[in-house]
């Protein structure tokens, strides 16, 4: 079936240095959305990609979408303590109605 | 809007009790499932439900059953609690198919089978 794999599963970030997470589908996708959660805290929207190259901006993260709609990331820029928490991608799965997520990125900030 | 809220919290239960975990949304949402999340694992789809009287398995629905007999709401049973069930759960929503739109998640609830 449909798998979305994410790496790394840990990053540990120097306050204020960047880093990119990477999300990687066995199958192309018509979408994918990223999701945060804080730690003890739920899943949070934050973004979704739909077209063949598709870079979106949020203040210092940006997300990329691949050109063959397989792949995408998450780059965040001057990483602060606020960044905290599991970075999820998340895509349609192969039987519909459904949203397969990846493992997740744990980011830890060191201050 | 409350969005989508869940309970209990927390909860502690004996291998082979059964139990009811409440999931209650009031934006008006068709979409609504239910996911574990365990630890390096993500988020794995239980059962999900497209409308009320609709439901259907996701990738781990052994062990739970659903139902949804009003937009609004949607339990997840446990029929006899395992503790392979031992788990976060979280409920989520979305406007129509999940794969399209936004889904809003509930706070989860710890769930721990002795």
């Amino acid at each position: 079936g449909q798998q979305v794999m994410q790496i790394p599963q840990y990053q540990h970030v120097q306050e204020g240095e960047d880093f990119t997470t990477y999300c990687n589908s066995s199958t192309t996708l018509s979408n994918i959305q990223w999701y945060k959660q804080r730690p003890g805290g739920h899943p949070v929207f934050l973004i979704q990609l739909v077209k063949s190259g598709e870079v979106k901006k949020q203040k210092r993260l940006t997300f990329q979408f691949g050109e063959a709609k397989k792949n995408s990331s998450l780059h965040i820029t001057a990483t602060q303590t606020t960044d905290v928490g599991t970075y999820f991608c998340a895509g349609p799965g192969a039987a519909g109605n459904k949203l397969t997520f990846g493992g997740g990125t744990r980011v830890l900030v060191k201050p | 809007n409350a969005g989508v809220t869940q309970t209990p919290k927390f909860q502690v239960l004996k291998t082979g009790q059964s139990m009811t975990l409440q999931c209650a949304q009031d934006m008006n949402h068709e979409y609504m499932s239910w996911y574990r999340q365990d630890p390096g694992m993500g988020l794995r789809l239980i059962h999900y439900s497209v409308g009320a009287g609709i439901t259907d398995q996701g990738e781990v629905p052994n062990g739970y059953n659903v139902s949804r007999s009003t937009t609004e709401d949607f339990p997840l049973r446990l029929l006899s609690a395992a503790p392979s069930q031992t788990s976060v759960y979280f409920c989520a929503s979305s406007y129509s198919n999940i794969q399209d739109t936004e889904a809003f998640f509930g706070q989860g609830t710890r769930l721990t089978v002795v």
